[in-house]
C-alpha cells in the first residue's frame, strides 16, 4: 500500500530536548516536505527536499533542520524544542519536481507538545 | 508568488443541502489548485485537482470544482451534503518549477440533521 508513514503520532516533550519525527515514503518520490498545521494558518512549509541531498527553506523554517540521506527517508528534526513548536506536524511527498502537478501524499500526523 | 484565500472558516449545513465552500487564489503563473479533506485524528486526502484541460473537476464523494480562470476561483460543491462530510477542507494552489503547495487556512464544515 503507498503511504507516508510519520513517527511518533504523539509527543509530548520538555523545552530545550532534541527530538527527531521521522518520515518514510514507500512510493519512490522525489520531493519530500514538512509541513506544521495551527488553527487559522492553515498549513505552512518548513523545509522540503527535490532530491536525495538537496534540501531548502520553506516558509517556517527557524528552529527546524531536516537530513534527506535516502530517498525514502525525510526527518524533522527538532535541535532545542521550545513551546512556540507546539503544533501539528504532517511530512508529504510527492513525484515529479518541477511540474508542481502532482498531488501530495500526506502522512497522519505527528502532534508535538513542547512543554 | 502564490496565495489561496478561504472564506468563512465555519460553514454550516443541513444534510441534504447544497455544500458551497469558496477559495480564491492569487499566482503569477498558470496554476494548478487542489482540494484537500481532513477528518479528526487523520493526515490529508485528495479531494481533487485541476492541472490542465476541462475546468469543472470531479472528485470523490461527490465533490467536484470548477476553475475560473476569470474570477481566480476554484470553489467546491457537493449537491447533497452528508453528515459523514463533516471535516476540514483545504484548498492549495502550486505553481512554478517546484511542487510546493501553498494553503488556505482551512474552512470546517459541520452539517446537521
Amino acid at each position: 500500500e503507498a503511504q507516508v508513514t510519520q513517527n511518533p503520532r504523539y509527543l509530548i516533550t520538555v523545552t530545550g530536548k532534541k527530538l527527531t519525527v521521522t518520515c518514510s515514503q514507500n512510493m519512490n518520490h522525489e520531493y519530500m516536505s514538512w509541513y506544521r498545521q495551527d488553527p487559522g494558518l492553515g498549513l505552512r512549509q518548513i523545509y522540503y527536499s527535490m532530491n536525495v541531498e538537496v534540501t531548502d527553506k520553506g516558509d517556517v523554517p527557524e528552529g527546524y533542520k531536516v537530513s534527506r540521506k535516502e530517498k525514502r527517508n525525510f526527518p524533522l528534526i527538532l535541535e532545542s524544542p521550545s513551546p512556540n513548536q507546539t503544533s501539528l506536524y504532517f511530512c508529504a511527498s510527492s513525484s515529479t519536481p518541477g511540474r508542481g502537478r502532482t498531488e501530495a501524499f500526506f502522512g497522519q500526523g505527528t502532534r508535538l507538545t513542547v512543554v | 508568488a502564490q496565495s489561496v484565500t478561504q472564506l468563512g472558516s465555519h460553514v454550516s449545513v443541513s444534510e441534504g443541502a447544497l455544500v458551497l465552500l469558496r477559495c480564491n487564489y492569487s499566482s503569477s503563473v498558470p496554476p494548478y489548485l487542489f482540494w484537500y479533506v481532513q477528518y479528526p485524528n487523520q493526515g490529508l486526502q485528495l479531494l481533487l485537482k485541476y492541472t490542465t484541460g476541462a475546468t469543472l473537476v470531479k472528485g470523490i464523494n461527490g465533490f467536484e470544482a470548477e476553475f475560473k480562470k476569470s474570477e481566480t476561483s476554484f470553489h467546491l460543491t457537493k449537491p447533497s451534503a452528508h453528515m459523514s462530510d463533516a471535516a476540514e477542507y483545504f484548498c492549495a494552489v502550486s505553481a512554478g518549477t517546484a511542487s510546493k503547495l501553498t494553503f488556505g487556512t482551512g474552512t470546517r464544515l459541520q452539517v446537521t440533521l
